[in-house]
């Protein structure tokens, strides 16, 4: 039962563009939603998160929106950069879990 | 301020040898998460804890593993009798508080049963 489903397993965007990573998720008791990004051989390392009480939240070039009612967020980072070239994971909690539910992630490349 | 710590990096063991993963939170966390990544799969939960306290134990298999974070020292993830099966990444993260914020991973543990 995969509750949070990252449908595009690769993603390739020219450097200087937009790069939009989409999350699907189907437990309604989630709210709490975050975004990593993984190096080959290293840790996940955060990047944004946003509560559920909001449906947008940025950080420098990156921006996660949420759309609740459709039970899906997305990861826009603008502009791309050959740094961002990575593995991208969606991740959902809810109050009083504390666990991080993750989807299967995206394979982002930037290409010069 | 030191990241979470993981060691061993690589770990290689012989089916049915026991494997042990040791994992240091980052200073001032009391929270510790252990997950496990197949190949080509997202991260799975297995196990949280506090010091000296299982508190969610869902993701854990119900046979071989198990995950300790004792008043001293850091957590241990402990697997008996690997199996090829077994190979995978496990990382352990940490944080600071209860309720919702970002978890920090370690770099992880590769285990390779052979």
């Amino acid at each position: 039962d995969q509750q949070v489903k990252q449908n595009s397993p690769s993603l390739s965007v020219q450097e200087g563009r937009i790069s939009i990573l989409n999350c699907d998720y189907t437990n309604s008791m989630f709210d709490y939603f975050l975004w990593y990004k993984k190096y080959p051989a290293e840790g996940p390392t955060f990047l944004i998160s946003i509560s559920s009480i909001k449906d947008k939240n940025e950080d420098g070039r990156f921006t996660v929106f949420l759309n609740k009612s459709a039970k899906h967020l997305s990861l826009h980072i603008v502009p791309s950069q050959p740094g961002d070239s990575a593995v991208y994971f969606c991740a959902a909690s809810f109050q009083g879990a504390q666990k991080l539910v993750f989807g299967q992630g995206t394979r982002l490349t930037i290409n010069p | 301020n030191a990241g979470v710590m993981q060691n061993p990096r690589h770990l290689v063991r012989r089916r049915g040898q026991e494997a042990r993963l040791r994992c240091s939170p980052m200073k001032g966390h009391s929270h510790v998460y252990w997950y496990r990544q197949l190949p080509e799969e997202g991260l799975k939960f297995m196990v949280y804890l506090q010091k000296e306290n299982i508190i969610d134990e869902s993701g854990m298999p119900k046979e071989r593993f198990s995950a300790e974070f004792p008043k001293e020292g850091p957590s241990i993830l402990r697997i008996q009798q690997v199996v090829r099966g077994d190979s995978a990444a496990y990382f352990c993260a940490s944080s600071p508080l209860k309720g919702n914020t970002e978890a920090f991973f370690g770099q992880g543990t590769r285990l390779t049963v052979v």
